[in-house]
């Protein structure tokens, strides 16, 4: 199994303030042969789902503000919030979609200072 | 706009079967290239994938759970549903049904139900 790990466990971000968060695969979730990162990023509020932010990597979903960013390849991926806002409290989880077992990051969860 | 909505057994005795179903509105569970998955979240182990039904039928599943689970389709009422037998109390968590979006076997997961809780109790 890919193992995906996650770091901070947590972190309190000012209002307007960059906010950064690390996630480091086991193996590289690069695929030569699509040219392709197979990592997504999620965000989950209390008592809901987890929602798509960001897939392939760096690529964002429909609907996500553009403050929200992913970077990295191989093994070793970012998310950034470039200006935290109070709605973007919760807990970050990061995805492999390499190979199966699809495996998920433990999460980071993201606090106002 | 896509609509999943889970249901079924909340309560579970141990060593019993728990049954959960997905009915998908908004889109048919037979059009390609999606998948639809099943995934729970508990306090111990996070977010965890129990497998998904390919369109055409074809299942994969996390070889952790892999003997006791059976996620299959029902095309007539556009749902697909989770079978887990021999419960354990590890096996309490939220429940999520989700589409996964990708290419061939490889899937992010674009649509979320909101999850039910099952909790495996005497």
């Amino acid at each position: 199994d890919i193992v995906m790990t996650q770091s901070p466990d947590s972190l309190a971000v000012s209002l307007g303030e960059r906010a950064t968060i690390n996630c480091k695969s086991s193996q590289s979730v690069f695929y030569s042969f699509k040219n392709k990162n197979y990592l997504a990023w999620y965000q989950q509020k209390p008592g809901q789902p987890p929602k798509l932010l960001i897939y392939w990597a760096s690529t964002r979903e429909s609907g996500v503000p553009d403050r929200f960013s992913g970077s990295g390849s191989g093994t070793d991926f970012t998310l950034t919030i470039s200006s935290l806002q109070a709605e973007d409290v919760a807990v970050y989880y990061c995805q492999q979609y390499y190979n199966t077992p699809l495996t998920f990051g433990p999460g980071t969860k993201v606090d106002i200072k | 706009q896509l609509q999943l909505q889970e249901s079924g057994s909340r309560l579970v005795k141990p060593s019993q079967t728990l049954s959960l179903t997905c009915a998908v509105s908004g889109g048919s569970i037979s059009s390609g290239p999606y998948s639809w998955s099943w995934i729970r979240q508990s306090p111990g182990k996070g977010l965890e994938w129990i497998g998904y039904v390919y369109h055409t039928g074809t299942t994969y599943y996390n070889p952790s759970l892999n003997s006791r689970v059976t996620i299959s389709l029902d095309r007539s009422k556009n749902q697909f549903s989770l079978t887990l037998s021999s419960v354990t109390a590890a096996d309490t968590a939220v429940y999520y049904c989700a589409r996964g979006n990708g290419i061939l076997t490889f899937y992010y997961f674009d649509y979320w139900g909101q999850g039910t809780l099952v909790t495996v109790s005497s």
